[in-house]
């Protein structure tokens, strides 16, 4: 199964919007990522937060990781078009493996 | 330009037969990683290399392998292919064997006929 799981699967708004996509994890984690990926290429790396961060900015992103939970969440500010994408959280897990596991993905349309 | 390099970008093939991809990773990254994407299956590792040695794996079938060579380039072998094989293989790079962003190429989309 899945080490995280993205919701909503997908998510609809319009343009100058903010976009919040939310993540679920299973086991103890040492930080978790997200990334995009626009229809059929590759996944871009977006943002890493470490377990002892809260919260995280770059550009229009802020994320937020709440270790108590086991969640975090992807907040995209005033929404474009080119943000269509979906939106994957990845985590290594407790592992002290390289098993770097994905999401289902939250799939953004911006109108 | 993420800076990791696969080829082919398409694969069209039969039934049965053997098919070998290639990954070129970032200069300077150590670890190459391999993921499946299929539309029921989401994105799915298969395997991770290290500086040419085996760290993790996935659910990767009998019939799949991989290998890492010494000058960090890797290959992914699908045999006996079925139609269920037909997915997107993406390779990613990163610099440590984990806890480090990876960096993803654009994949090679096979088709099994």
């Amino acid at each position: 199964s899945q080490q995280g799981e993205e919701d909503p699967q997908a998510l609809s708004i319009q343009e100058g919007e903010n976009a919040t996509m939310n993540c679920s994890y299973k086991t103890s984690i040492n930080n978790l990522q997200w990334y995009r990926q626009n229809s059929g290429r590759g996944l871009v790396h977006l943002i890493l937060i470490r377990s002892n961060e809260r919260e995280k900015h770059s550009g229009r992103l802020r994320v937020t990781l709440d270790t108590s939970k086991k969640s975090s969440s992807l907040l995209i500010t005033a929404s474009r078009a080119a943000d269509t994408a979906s939106y994957f959280c990845a985590t290594y897990g407790s592992s002290n493996t390289g098993k770097l596991i994905f999401g289902q993905g939250t799939t953004l349309q911006v109108k | 330009d993420s800076g990791v390099t696969q080829t082919p970008k398409h694969l069209i093939t039969a039934t049965g037969q053997r098919v070998t991809l290639r990954c070129s990773p970032r200069s300077g990254d150590l670890s190459v990683y391999w993921y499946q994407q299929s539309l029921d299956q989401g994105l799915q590792f298969l395997i991770q290399y290290y500086n040419g040695e085996e760290r993790a794996k996935g659910n990767i079938l009998e019939r799949f392998s991989a290998q890492q060579f010494p000058d960090l380039h890797s290959e992914l072998n699908l045999s006996s292919l079925e139609l269920g094989d037909s997915a997107l293989y993406f390779c990613a790079s990163s610099v440590g064997v984990l806890h480090t962003e990876a960096f993803f190429g654009q994949g090679t989309r096979l088709t099994v006929v």
